[in-house]
């Protein structure tokens, strides 16, 4: 079973730009949740997506936002880019309806803002 | 907000050494998960454990889960440079079935 996916790999992006980043899940997992990872911060969450719905949301501005698609791939969305953005962006997919219970990741956006 | 706090933030072993890495909270979790992460790439699942006072098993790491569920240990035994990584602790706090907090890390080093 092919894992988590997550495109592009690599972004730079210029202060005040928007960003968009996509995620395609674990076959069959219909949670996909994203985090943002920075040496300060650690890991945090950002929010996570269920049969298209937003089930849980974490700390973080308007500015970041999410959708997930009938075949529950999932794009977030930056937009107004900040240079705190700057981040690994991950995503993790999971099988069990209540989420969050074993997550799969994928191998993560490296965004940077200049 | 349910902090988790590792123990240590950096540990750099020889090969051979036994280790130990703490995860603490003030707060109850439904269930604990640990995961390690390499460069480049995302976290890999390692176990899960929902039970008080559950001890885990996985090859040389033993993970422990604490009786009032609020904190967890990850020993390793005669550590190998494959086990260097970021170790992160990730809580699932009760009554919130999908919204991780995840741990501080811990950076092993492990050297030949």
């Amino acid at each position: 079973k092919a894992g988590v996916t997550q495109t592009p790999r690599y972004l730079i992006k210029t202060r005040g730009q928007q960003v968009t980043l996509s995620c395609s899940p674990i076959s069959g997992h219909r949670s996909v949740s994203w985090y943002q990872q920075t040496p300060g911060q650690g890991l945090q969450f950002l929010f996570e997506y269920f049969s298209e719905t937003q089930r849980n949301k974490g700390n973080f501005p308007g500015r970041f936002s999410g959708r997930q698609f009938s075949n529950s791939r999932s794009e977030m969305n930056v937009s107004t880019l900040e240079l705190g953005d700057s981040a690994l962006y991950l995503c993790a997919s999971s099988l069990l309806e209540t989420g969050g219970y074993e997550q799969y990741f994928g191998p993560g956006t490296r965004l940077t803002v200049t | 907000t349910q902090l988790l706090e590792q123990s240590p933030q950096f540990l750099s072993i020889q090969e051979g050494e036994n280790l130990t890495v703490y995860c603490n909270s003030s707060s109850v979790f439904s269930s604990l998960q640990w995961y390690r992460q390499e460069p480049g790439e995302g976290p890999v699942l390692l176990v899960t454990v929902v039970t008080g006072g559950e001890v885990k098993k996985l090859k040389r790491l033993t993970f422990q889960f604490g009786d009032a569920r609020k904190d967890s240990s990850l020993h390793i035994t005669a550590a190998q440079p494959g086990d260097t990584g970021l170790y992160l602790c990730a809580g699932l706090p009760t009554g919130t079935a999908s919204k991780l907090t995840f741990g501080t890390g811990t950076r092993l080093q492990v050297t030949l």
